[in-house]
Order: C-alpha cells, then sequence, then structure tokens
C-alpha cells in the first residue's frame, strides 16, 4: 500500500452522525484523491486535491467534504446529508512516471452506517 | 455503458494457465493503465501504457492497447495462487489537474480466480 496510511481500517457509525476518515502520505505527492467502492464495482471519484488548500469535487460529492490544510493529509468527512454512506472508502495519491500518472492507494476503511 | 469496461466480469483458471482480461474505453484516451486489487485491500499500479505504445510487458505481465478500436488487454502468463485479484483498467482521457496529477476513470474490474 505504498506510502499511504488510512484510519481506521473499520469504522461503524449511526446514522444522523458525521465521520471523518483519515488520509495521510509521506510520498511527497501534491495530488491526492478520495474515491468510494461499492461491492463488485469500480472506483468512483467523491473529491480531488492538487495542491494544498485546493479541492475540486469529483463525480459524487454530494454528502461529502473535504480539507487540504497539509501537503501530507486529505481527510474526507462523511456528513449525515449522504444517503447511502456504507461502503468501502480510498484514498490515493499520484505521481508522474512512466509518461503518465499512476496513482497509489492507501489500505481502505470499510464505514458501516446503521 | 462506462469508460474503462472489463470482460470477463470473472475468470477461473488453475495455476500455470495463462489468464487474458480486456478492457473497452469510449474516448481518446492520454494513457491507459492496469491495477490490481486484493480483496479488501487498497488498488496496486501494474503498468501504464502510453497511447502512442500498442504493446508493454511487466514480468508475467503483458498489455496491448489498440486505439483503432478502444480496446486494451492485460495477459498474465503463467499464473499462480497469488494472482487472485480483482483487476481494473483505468483510462486517463487527459482531463488534466495542471501538473500534478490526473483524473483516471475505472472499470468495474475483472475477478480472477487462480485455482492451485
Amino acid at each position: 500500500d505504498g506510502g499511504i496510511t488510512q484510519s481506521p481500517k473499520y469504522l461503524f457509525r449511526k446514522e444522523g452522525q458525521n465521520v471523518t476518515l483519515s488520509c495521510e502520505q509521506n510520498l511527497n505527492h501534491d495530488a491526492m484523491y478520495w474515491y468510494r467502492q461499492d461491492p463488485g464495482q469500480g472506483l468512483r471519484l467523491i473529491y480531488y486535491s492538487q495542491i494544498v488548500n485546493d479541492f475540486q469535487k469529483g463525480d459524487i460529492a454530494e454528502g461529502y467534504s473535504v480539507s487540504r490544510e497539509k501537503k501530507e493529509s486529505f481527510p474526507l468527512t462523511v456528513t449525515s446529508a449522504q444517503k447511502n454512506p456504507t461502503a468501502f472508502y480510498l484514498c490515493a495519491s499520484s505521481v508522474y512516471a512512466s509518461g503518465g500518472y499512476e496513482q497509489y492507494f492507501g489500505p481502505g476503511t470499510r464505514l458501516t452506517v446503521t | 455503458s462506462q469508460q474503462g469496461e472489463e470482460d470477463p466480469q470473472a475468470l477461473s483458471i488453475q495455476e500455470g494457465e495463462n489468464a487474458t482480461m480486456n478492457c473497452s474505453y469510449k474516448t481518446s484516451i492520454n494513457n491507459l493503465q492496469w491495477y490490481r486489487q486484493n480483496s479488501g485491500r487498497g488498488l496496486v499500479h501494474l503498468i501504464l501504457i502510453r497511447s502512442n505504445e500498442r504493446e508493454k510487458h511487466s514480468g508475467r505481465l503483458r498489455v496491448t492497447l489498440d486505439t483503432s478500436k478502444k480496446s486494451s488487454s492485460l495477459l498474465i502468463t503463467a499464473s499462480r495462487a497469488a494472482d487472485t485479484a480483482s483487476y481494473f483498467c483505468a483510462t486517463d482521457a487527459n482531463v488534466w489537474f495542471g501538473t500534478s496529477g490526473s483524473r483516471l476513470t475505472f472499470g468495474e474490474g475483472t475477478q480472477l480466480t487462480v485455482n492451485p
């Protein structure tokens, strides 16, 4: 899983509560990403950040928020407005290599909301 | 249909056999990448092939790209039980973020099972 850590591995929350997922990288990468993965599905982009204090919405940003106050950290908050938050969440960063930007992923956080 | 669709959805083979997975996409791309995901884990980058390349090798992996057909294939030779995983193609359609990254669109993956 490279130099990206995500915590915790498993997270359980009650409906109506906000929850923050941690993502830290020591790879000195500028760009970072958050994805959501549902069972048997591919990855869908939630938010991405190119640089500190800058971030953009991806395809499914509704009900989520992020911050990028440090280069190493890109936390994701799942708010109570997210209608179906139970999923596997993956954080990634990218570096230019071999003619394109390759992404490095963390181990993921499995969030269950009941 | 999504950009980056893998075929087949699932593949089961015996150890030692070759495994071939295919990926189709719809728009023009800058490059195409393949990733592996073991169950419950993060994705691991395997190989990147640029739009001006037709074939690339890395160890037991061989990737081809046909931009006229908008398709790619991943061949794993002499498969091992440890190759059991989901394999995803991801397309970089040149939606640049600037100079720090690029947006990838992932397919839904092929689940490969290699039986000992």
